[in-house]
């Protein structure tokens, strides 16, 4: 069973500072990840993807890849409170080619 | 939010009787998927489609049927709900390689 693995949190870290979220997958042979926010009691939203080629940037967000240890981070900068929300980490099974899904991890931005 | 809907929003059904779930889409993608999401898990996939009358099981399939005969709609039955289905069901099309989500439908079997 490929598995996608996020501490569940709550991670709370200060408005300004950097929130660093991770998360591990077990299928060796992946080689595209998503990161998607989810409010609470909205649906999930896209906000990076990142492959196999390397880092990625944009705005606030860095998606970073560490494939020999096989884990996944996003590192959101200077948090604001609407940074609030649970973040999914998916990745594309190599076998089938669907989504699997971490359970999420919450974050709570504190002013 | 990629034009799609999902009706009914939330619905509260009795353990035994069948329920459908509806999810319109309005810009002609191919792939559409049913998932559902509860505490401590993932989304999980429950069926997917890849065109008209063109389906397939995900990892929890079991106690759900799908159907597609038009391009914009895509129709998750229970037919006989049990307990175990109350969650919430999300609907999602693919583009370009993103999943783009409706907005879900609350379901609780009592």
């Amino acid at each position: 069973q490929k598995e996608v693995e996020q501490n569940s949190g709550p991670l709370s870290v200060p408005e300004g500072a950097i929130a660093s979220l991770n998360c591990t997958y077990s299928d060796r042979g992946s080689q595209s990840f998503f990161w998607y926010r989810q409010y609470s009691g909205k649906s999930p939203e896209l906000i990076m993807s990142i492959y196999s080629n390397g880092d990625k940037e944009d705005g606030r967000f860095t998606a970073q890849l560490n494939k020999a240890s096989q884990y996944v981070s996003l590192l959101i900068r200077d948090s604001q409170p609407s940074d609030s929300a649970t973040y999914l980490c998916a990745v594309i099974s190599d076998s089938n080619y669907q989504l699997i899904w971490g359970a999420g991890t919450k974050l709570i931005i504190k002013p | 939010d990629a034009g799609i809907t999902q009706s009914p929003r939330h619905k509260v059904t009795e353990t035994g009787t069948p329920v459908t779930l509806r999810c319109h889409q309005t810009e002609n993608h191919r792939y559409m998927y049913w998932y559902r999401q509860d505490p401590g898990h993932g989304l999980r996939l429950i069926h997917y489609s890849y065109g008209v009358k063109d389906t397939d099981k995900g990892e929890v399939s079991d106690g759900y049927s799908v159907s597609r005969s038009k391009t914009e709609d895509f129709l998750l039955t229970l037919e006989s709900a049990t307990s175990s289905q109350t969650s919430v069901y999300f609907c999602a099309i693919s583009s370009g390689g993103t999943k783009y989500f409706g907005p879900g439908t609350r379901l609780t079997v009592t």
